[in-house]
């Protein structure tokens, strides 16, 4: 069966570096998804991202976070200078059409020192 | 703005159990709602969903109904076995697609 994958499962940075956190998407999807849980706290949601833009994002995606398509299967997330408050778990997730339920990745667990 | 309400864990249950996990939301319109499952070192995994008001997702023994007049989405199953220890959690699909997750809810089950 399909599914999503994420790389790697756990980064360690120290604060002020970049990050990049990797995700393949199902082979067919079109739509794509990051969202990201701090440790006890919601799932909340980051950015989506269709036809090699950003078609939505939250207040929490701001000027320290990019995402990319570089290729046809990787889709990635960058934090350029990481603070503490960006430790948590990063989820992708893709779907075919943008309607129906999202699959998700295993997740990244990002720690910031 | 959109939101989920989901029961605080962690719950632990013996073998057999009834299992309900409480879901409230807040929405504009009508989301989509769903429960999804993460066993230890994997990812979200849709478990049910429903669509419309009065609309029952069931899968595994699990089910849920999308109540409007309650805005709930209750998880239950009649008897809970070891293999459903996980964290379980509530979900809507709001404008834009965008889903909006509950905190999760941790469940054990012991023999």
């Amino acid at each position: 069966e399909p599914e999503v994958t994420q790389t790697p499962s756990h980064q360690v940075t120290q604060m002020g570096q970049e990050v990049i956190l990797r995700c393949v998407p199902i082979s067919n999807h079109l739509y794509f998804y990051w969202y990201r849980q701090i440790l006890g706290q919601k799932v909340e949601f980051l950015v989506s991202f269709y036809n090699n833009e950003i078609s939505e994002k939250s207040e929490i995606f701001d000027d320290q976070f990019s995402v990319e398509r570089p290729d046809g299967s990787n889709f990635t997330l960058k934090i350029r200078s990481t603070k503490l408050e960006d430790s948590a778990m990063y989820f992708c997730a893709s779907t075919l059409n943008g309607v129906h339920e999202q699959f998700f990745g295993p997740g990244t667990r990002l720690t910031v020192l | 703005g959109d939101s989920v309400t989901q029961m605080e864990g962690p719950v632990t249950l013996s073998e057999e159990a009834f299992l309900t996990i409480n879901c409230t939301y807040t929405a504009t319109g009508y989301p989509s709602l769903f429960w999804y499952v993460q066993y230890p070192g994997e990812g979200l995994q849709l478990l049910l969903k429903a669509t419309k008001a009065d609309d029952k997702g069931s899968n595994k023994g699990f089910e849920a109904t999308y109540r409007k007049e309650t805005t709930s989405f209750h998880l239950e199953k009649g008897s809970v076995q070891v293999s459903d220890s996980a964290v379980y959690f509530c979900a809507l699909q709001g404008t834009g697609n965008q889903f909006y997750f509950g905190t999760g809810t941790s469940l054990t089950v012991i023999p």
